[in-house]
């Protein structure tokens, strides 16, 4: 049971390049979601996706995608990236309805030059 | 817009000591309140919530945090704090969606 997992751990962009950002696990949870650390502000949420075939905005969705290909995996896109999109980018997943705890997978650190 | 903040950006603690990590949040809507520890180079992990019921609640690692409705906080606390807390701590508040303080680096001294 590895949780949640996240690839790459870590990669660097120039800006204008555009790479996606892999997340799986493997507890059977329904919703997943994306977010983004900065150093002092905490996480700041990109997109989530309630449920297998649903996806909606977070906080900070501008310049991002997103695809839950199927309950395990959700993406996360950059299609042109920016230098403000140097972050450590986690994935999270949880059950639904029920108020429960997130599952963080360990991030990805992406730098864009 | 529901949030929460957390006052202080560190705390420093000698071993043994009673430990606080402060949270606030804003009084609309329900206070569903969470705390993650996330140690370097990892991703966060949960250490207890506040739905509804008891004030006080008790979460992993010897972590219990006290709900205060009147001065809408929610106080992470340790009895005796060990070199191994040394961690960010964030405050979150939501449902199924979170929004997360900025953060208190604690630093426990030996």
């Amino acid at each position: 049971n590895a949780g949640v997992t996240q690839t790459p751990k870590f990669q660097v962009l120039k800006t204008g390049q555009s790479m996606t950002l892999q997340c799986a696990q493997d507890m059977n949870h329904n919703s997943m979601y994306w977010y983004r650390q900065d150093p002092g502000m905490g996480l700041r949420l990109i997109y989530y996706s309630a449920s297998e075939g649903t996806t909606d905005k977070g906080e900070v969705p501008n310049g991002y995608n997103v695809s839950r290909l199927n309950k395990r995996e959700f993406s996360l896109r950059l299609e042109s990236a920016a230098p403000s999109q140097t972050s450590v980018y986690f994935c999270a997943s949880t059950r639904q309805g029920d108020l429960s705890e997130q599952y963080f997978g360990p991030g990805t650190r992406l730098t864009v030059t | 817009a529901q949030s929460v903040a957390q006052p202080e950006d560190q705390v420093n603690v000698a071993e043994g000591n009673p430990l606080t990590v402060k949270c606030t949040y804003s009084v609309s809507g329900n206070p569903y309140l969470f705390w993650y520890v996330q140690y370097p180079n990892r991703g966060l992990q949960f250490l207890l919530k506040y739905i509804t019921g008891d004030n006080l609640v008790k979460g992993s690692y010897g972590f219990e945090a006290e709900f205060n409705k009147s001065q809408t906080s929610f106080h992470l606390k340790k009895p005796s704090a060990l070199v191994s807390d040394s961690a960010l701590y964030f405050c979150a508040r939501g449902d199924y969606k979170l929004s997360f303080g900025a953060g208190t680096t604690v630093t426990v001294r030996a």
